[in-house]
């Protein structure tokens, strides 16, 4: 079975700083993607970044970036010159590409301060 | 946007009664999953559909049902509602391709209340 952990429950970050969300998993697969979705409190699901397990490279997106520890199971993403809009609940999710089925961790709140 | 679309945005039921949520896939995608997410909480998946047949299912009661229609729009039936079914439902759709699964796009989710 896949899991997907979110140790911050809650994180702050001073507007135009830098900021780290933490995400292990555990999967038994050796095919699988990760990803980070952020969701406002307009509640619709937004992708941020994604990675496939099979990439060394970590993914980036603007000012998003992940750090992919594979063998240590862990999927970290950086926000980088933090925006107000920015302030959201933050999930990081495993998908198994054989069942489809995606995991998600318990989420982040990620609050910006002015 | 991501171009996937749910309907209605809120709904308000009883106890015993039955829903019917339904989601329009964003174009391209022929594939569409389902997820209960309640408050404070992460998304769990209920299941998916591809080429109208169910592709997977999570640890879901049989009372959650669905469909997929040939346009790959889909529905989510939930009979015999709980207080517990109070959630947040949200649709997502995607691409089964030469690849593979692709990324998951979600809708803005339908608010489902249980009295």
């Amino acid at each position: 079975a896949q899991t997907v952990t979110q140790s911050q429950p809650e994180m702050s970050v001073q507007e135009a700083e830098t900021v780290t969300l933490s995400c292990t998993y555990d999967t038994s697969e050796s095919d699988y993607y990760l990803f980070w979705y952020k969701q406002p409190p307009s509640r619709q699901m937004i992708l941020v970044i994604r990675q496939e397990a099979y990439k060394q490279q970590n993914a980036t997106e603007n000012r998003f970036s992940v750090n992919f520890q594979k063998a240590a199971k862990s999927f970290s993403l950086k926000i980088s010159d933090s925006q107000l809009g920015d302030a959201a609940m933050y999930f990081c999710a495993c998908l198994s590409s054989n069942t489809g089925k995606l995991i998600f961790g318990q989420g982040t709140t990620l609050q910006v301060k002015p | 946007e991501t171009g996937v679309t749910q309907s209605p945005t809120h709904l308000i039921k009883t106890r015993g009664q039955q829903v019917t949520l339904r989601c329009s896939s964003q174009s391209g995608h022929n594939t569409v999953s389902w997820y209960q997410q309640a408050l404070g909480q992460g998304p769990q998946f209920i299941f998916q559909y591809y080429r109208e047949e169910e592709n997977g299912r999570g640890n879901f009661p049989p009372r959650f049902s669905g469909l997929q229609f040939p346009n790959y729009s889909s529905e989510l039936n939930v009979n015999a509602l709980e207080l517990d079914d109070s959630a947040l439902y949200l649709c997502a759709s995607s691409s089964i391709g030469a690849g593979g699964l692709e990324t998951q796009y979600f809708g803005p989710g339908t608010r489902l209340l249980v009295l």
